[in-house]
């Protein structure tokens, strides 16, 4: 199993704040990292898919980076607004095989209108 | 397009029986179904990889003979809970990607929630 860390567990933020979570991951043999949206009563939702360092993937007012050397990526959101509600998770493949998916916690977010 | 439908959404069942959930890709041909478990305040747990044609790859920890899983076409994959107890009450959630390349994601069916009385 790969031991995949996301910073912090929850947040709470008011409508318009920027703000931003981390995944941490195993940095040995990195294969690629995925970023998912998990909006209540619905499935996770695909945001952006990684493979190289220093990669920087936008969509809107969200964000991400990665560091593949130092095993970590961040997910910034700016002005955050209410439908921005949901947990983030994140997925690094397993190197071996590149086909197995191991989430994160999870951070979940809730924007305060 | 790459819609993933996942049925039953919500299914209880009694002590002892065995439940059967379907996961299909609808708009297009799934090489690899993953199948996940999530337990109360926790993230997705992978049970089992599994692959058309093939017997599927589980976890450490993850019964065989418990969870059941078919992936008989490139369309369709099963996960069947046999002998069903309560400590199996869970949500369980199917996901399915186009091909294995790495930067293609995972496309997630809408869940089951299972409880077992």
């Amino acid at each position: 199993i790969l031991n995949v860390e996301q910073s912090p567990q929850s947040l709470h933020v008011q409508e318009g704040d920027s703000t931003n979570f981390t995944c941490s991951f195993p940095s040995s043999n990195f294969y690629a990292l995925h970023w998912y949206r998990w909006e209540t009563a619905k499935s996770p939702e695909a945001l952006f898919v990684m493979t190289l360092n220093g990669d920087e993937k936008k969509k809107g007012r969200i964000s991400a980076t990665l560091n593949t050397k130092e095993g970590y990526s961040y997910l910034y959101i700016k002005g955050s607004q209410p439908e921005d509600s949901a947990t983030y998770l994140c997925a690094p493949p397993r190197t071996n095989t590149g086909n197995q998916f191991y989430f994160g916690t999870g951070t979940s977010l809730t924007v305060i209108p | 397009g790459a819609v993933v439908s996942q049925h039953p959404s919500r299914v209880i069942c009694k002590s002892g029986t065995s439940v059967k959930i379907e996961c299909r890709s609808l708009d297009f041909q799934a090489t690899t179904m993953f199948w996940y478990r999530q337990f109360p305040k926790q993230s997705l747990m992978l049970m089992a990889t599994s692959n058309e044609g093939s017997k599927a790859t589980y976890e450490q920890g993850v019964e065989k003979d418990k969870f059941l899983i078919n992936h008989a076409s490139l369309t369709l994959s099963t996960l069947t809970v046999t002998s069903a107890h309560p400590e199996d009450s869970s949500f369980y959630i199917c996901s399915a990607r186009a091909n294995d390349r790495g930067n293609s994601p995972l496309h997630f069916g809408n869940g089951t929630r299972l409880t077992v009385t």
